[in-house]
């Protein structure tokens, strides 16, 4: 049982160049989520999924896009990589149901944009 | 859309004192508050949560008490340990929604604890 998976763990990109993240969790978890950590300004949610098929615009969606092809498995891409991109990227996973409460984050990805 | 604060940015204790962290949110419907503790390098953990039907829980060392008619709540940390030492997040949230209500956290405290 690993939990949620990030890869890759660091990545550097040039300016206007595409990536892709993917997460992944094998706890079967419905939803599924995207966070960026910046310093001072904690974690601000990217994009979210509630389930297979489906996404959801958080916070800060602007410059990614994400899909949810399977349940077990949330893709965040960068199409055109900027600067303002360079932080560290926590997807974390949680079951539904009002008695399920912990979110489970994978171990981050450090992106450079330069 | 949910707006938590989180105060101090930062804070220094010297080991043995205690340390709290408070936070503030502005959605009424908020009705979900986890406390996530994120060592240096590390993924965020839960180290406590409460419900809004709860007006403080304890945990050992760490306590967290809400206010729902203020709309704030904080974290307690009691005889403090050097590997207390790490930033702490609050974040509020709604886990009665049919829908995923996303949690939405705090920008995150600095704690250090001085040997």
């Amino acid at each position: 049982n690993a939990g949620v998976t990030q890869t890759p763990k660091f990545r550097v990109l040039k300016t206007g160049q595409s990536m892709t993240l993917l997460c992944a969790q094998d706890m079967n978890h419905e939803y599924m989520y995207w966070y960026r950590q910046d310093p001072g300004m904690g974690l601000r949610l990217i994009h979210y999924s509630v389930g297979e098929g489906t996404t959801a615009k958080g916070e800060v969606p602007d410059g990614y896009n994400v899909s949810r092809l399977k349940k077990q498995n949330f893709l965040l891409g960068l199409e055109s990589a900027a600067p303002s991109q360079t932080s560290v990227y926590f997807c974390a996973s949680l079951m539904r149901g009002i008695l399920n409460t912990e979110a489970f984050f994978g171990q981050g990805t450090r992106l450079t944009v330069v | 859309g949910e707006n938590v604060e989180q105060h101090p940015s930062t804070l220094s204790v010297q080991e043995g004192d205690s340390a709290v962290i408070k936070c503030t949110y502005s959605d009424s419907a908020s009705n979900y508050f986890p406390w996530y503790k994120q060592e240096l390098g590390k993924r965020p953990q839960l180290i406590i949560d409460i419900r809004s039907n709860v007006g403080e829980k304890k945990d050992q060392r760490i306590a967290v008490t809400l206010n729902k008619t203020a709309k704030h709540f904080s974290l307690h940390i009691t005889e403090t340990q050097p590997e207390d030492s790490a930033v702490y997040f609050c974040a509020a949230g709604d886990r009665t929604s049919g829908s995923a209500r996303q949690l939405t956290f705090g920008s995150g405290t600095q704690l250090t604890v001085l040997p």
